[in-house]
């Protein structure tokens, strides 16, 4: 069945970079978008950017541009998401979530989701 | 940036009772609309694509209406996994979601 496996939970500290990983199984990676969400504690859904799995292209929400890089390795199956210069209020589950159709049709709906990473940010 | 925004914040409702949620586009989405049930310490589900459609699995007491830039989710009757968070969402090339409505039990 299609499925998300998500990185495990990391602490770091302010300032630090965090890297997280995503690896699809169930489908063909490469046909597929795959967007980065993250919530922070008792906060709302909150889209980081997504990339397009064959080519690589890449789209980020204007407040994560040029602190955060999403990529993948196609070989593996896996997508990636890195966070730059983090601050405390960087705090947050971060998930991976795939749309319902393939990168055709240009929609980026999140049917299919990891269950999360927890990045928690503190000195 | 299509801003949603949803409402009320909170429903205090009763299992059985008729649940309805507000979501307001500042913009037309062009049909680019989703709806999300969230539970506390899970990952989001996807209940509704395309403005109406039930994603798989999603029973038939989940439905849309409204058009343009007014959307309005009801559950017709509240089943005990229904109290959850739900939340709008964009999906066109730069997805939003809105805050959050939190459904919960009176």
């Amino acid at each position: 069945q299609v499925q998300l496996v998500q990185s495990g939970a990391e602490v770091k500290k302010p300032g630090a970079s965090v890297k997280v990983s995503c690896k699809a199984s169930g489908y063909s990676f490469s046909n597929y978008a795959m967007n980065w969400v993250r919530q922070a504690p008792g906060q709302r859904l909150e889209w980081m950017g997504w990339i397009n799995a064959g080519n690589g292209d890449t789209k980020y929400s204007q407040k994560f541009q040029g602190r955060v890089t999403i990529t993948r390795d196609t070989s593996a199956s896996t997508a990636y998401m890195e966070v730059n210069s983090l601050r405390t209020d960087d705090t947050a589950v971060y998930y991976c979530a795939r749309p319902r159709r393939i990168l055709w049709f240009g929609e980026f709906d999140m049917a299919v989701w990891g269950k999360g990473t927890t990045v928690t940010v503190s000195s | 940036e299509i801003v949603l925004t949803q409402s009320p914040g909170t429903l205090s409702l009763s299992p059985g009772e008729r649940a309805t949620l507000s979501c307001r586009a500042s913009q037309s989405i062009n049909n680019y609309l989703a709806w999300y049930q969230q539970k506390p310490g899970q990952a989001p589900r996807l209940l509704i694509y395309g403005v109406s459609s039930r994603a798989t699995g999603v029973p038939d007491r989940f439905s849309v209406s409204g058009s343009g830039t007014d959307f309005t989710l009801t559950i017709s009757r509240l089943e005990p996994e229904d109290f959850a968070v739900y939340y709008c969402q964009h999906y066109g090339r730069s997805p939003t979601f809105g805050q959050g409505t939190k459904v919960e039990i009176k």
